[in-house]
């Protein structure tokens, strides 16, 4: 089946403007997971989606950055009045959100990020 | 505080030789470890996990190994293959923290021809 995707694939924006960046996770998988990659870093989890309870937000460094998942299915990571600071690879993961065996959900599936860069 | 840390940037092995991969973290809440492998341009991909009641986990060419009192983990690929040369991220994760991961910087694997 399909896989996560991910669009656009490359976002460059002017400092200040704001940008939509869209996850399709793969069908059936109740957890849904943002990570950025700035260069040379690891990756730094944002937020993460389970089903219908609550986001964990714990990740997203200040309040310009806001997420939403709708139907349980597609995300959609809006960052407010960008700064240089966050040009990244946004990575989106999904997973199936059993809690053991295989396919469990500590393993996530990536989808091919999305190259944001804030000129 | 980076929770998960792979010291070595880069590695660079012969094809057929032994590629040793290695993690450190400080978290003792961790219970869960899975290494992934990245191309460029492409998100990253699982390659294999262990849970923090093994010490060890075999997939083909990949074995995990875990060291729970050092709070380390190794890779091991052999043989080591060309197309195995990616960026290799080291993650743990928590069932208390939602099983979000937390990832290392990466290492650099190339391997020779």
């Amino acid at each position: 089946g399909a896989g996560v995707s991910q669009s656009p694939s490359n976002k460059v924006t002017e400092k200040g403007k704001d940008v939509e960046l869209r996850c399709d996770p793969i069908s059936g998988h109740t957890a849904l997971y943002w990570y950025r990659q700035s260069l040379g870093q690891g990756l730094e989890f944002l937020i993460y989606f389970q089903g219908n309870s609550a986001p964990d937000k714990s990740g997203l460094p200040s309040d310009r950055f806001s997420a939403e998942r709708t139907g349980g299915s597609v995300s959609t990571l809006t960052i407010q009045r960008t700064q240089q600071e966050d040009s990244a690879v946004y990575l989106c993961a999904s997973s199936s959100g059993r809690t053991s065996g295989r396919g469990s959900s500590y393993e996530q599936y990536f989808g091919p990020g999305t190259r944001l860069t804030v000129t | 505080d980076q929770q998960v840390k792979q010291n070595s940037p880069s590695l660079s092995v012969q094809e057929g030789r032994i590629s040793i991969l290695n993690c450190d973290y400080t978290n003792s809440m961790f219970d869960y470890f899975l290494w992934y492998k990245k191309y460029p341009a492409e998100g990253p991909t699982f390659l294999i996990s262990i849970s923090s009641i093994k010490d060890k986990n075999e997939d083909g060419r990949f074995t995990v190994f875990l060291n729970k009192s050092a709070k380390h983990l190794s890779l091991h690929i052999v043989p080591s293959q060309p197309g195995d040369s990616a960026v290799y991220f080291c993650a743990a994760s928590a069932r208390e923290y939602g099983n979000k991961l937390v990832f290392g910087a990466g290492t650099i694997l190339r391997v020779k021809s």
